[in-house]
């Protein structure tokens, strides 16, 4: 089993929608978490890390839910420039702090 | 510039030879990770670095792999009697200090003929 699960997508949505993503994680030992964003044959980028409290960032809102194990994403007002794979990532407690569990990301495009 | 350089941006070769990829971390950034991403996948980590000393390299899929760190700074994978299955982009991150976030290159794009 993958330490990061996600759903691919694709999803598809109009300018302007609401888009929501989520992922689970298996290991409990999991500490902190993140959404990062990578364009087509770029690199990962930090969008945002996840508070157990849930947190904002404009248009984007992330969530954590330890008890279930469970990240999610929501995007307000898509822009076209939204669309771009995000990436669920954990990272853990103990000898492997600092090494980053990716999911297999979530592909989004965006239409006018 | 002041982010994660990764040299080159792309590399062919043909399968069984040897080929070496080149990280420069952020300046002052003490840690250095390498990470593999094949296509439709995220990336997977193959090997951190705090410092000189390889601190975890428990993603190496095997001993064709190896990577060195040997100033603290500068970072080179290499990998011997290269196979096609280890065509895939390489990217390289580094952060202030282990768990802090962290910042990737560009990545080398690998291609085994």
């Amino acid at each position: 089993r993958k330490e990061v699960e996600q759903d691919p997508g694709p999803f598809n949505v109009p300018e302007g929608a609401t888009v929501a993503f989520n992922c689970t994680y298996s290991n409990s030992a999991s500490q902190s978490f993140f959404w990062y964003r990578q364009d087509c044959r770029k690199e990962p980028k930090l969008l945002m890390s996840v508070y157990s409290s849930g947190n904002e960032d404009g248009r984007f809102t992330a969530q954590l839910n330890r008890a279930s194990q469970y990240i999610s994403l929501l995007i307000r007002d898509s822009k076209l420039s939204d669309s771009a794979t995000y990436l669920c990532v954990v990272n853990q407690r103990g000898s492997t702090l600092g090494r980053l569990y990716f999911g297999r990301g979530t592909q989004l495009t965006v239409w006018p | 510039g002041a982010g994660v350089s990764q040299t080159p941006s792309n590399k062919v070769t043909e399968k069984g030879k040897y080929v070496e990829l080149r990280c420069d971390p952020i300046s002052g950034h003490t840690a250095l990770y390498w990470y593999r991403q094949s296509l439709g996948q995220g990336p997977e980590f193959l090997i951190y670095f705090q410092g000189t000393g390889a601190a975890d390299d428990s993603g190496l899929p095997n001993d064709r792999f190896f990577a060195v760190r040997p100033e603290g700074s500068v970072s080179t994978l290499k990998i011997q009697r290269t196979e096609r299955g280890d065509s895939a982009v390489y990217l390289c991150a580094s952060s202030r200090e282990r768990g802090w976030p962290q910042h990737f290159g560009d990545g080398t794009r690998l291609s085994i003929l």
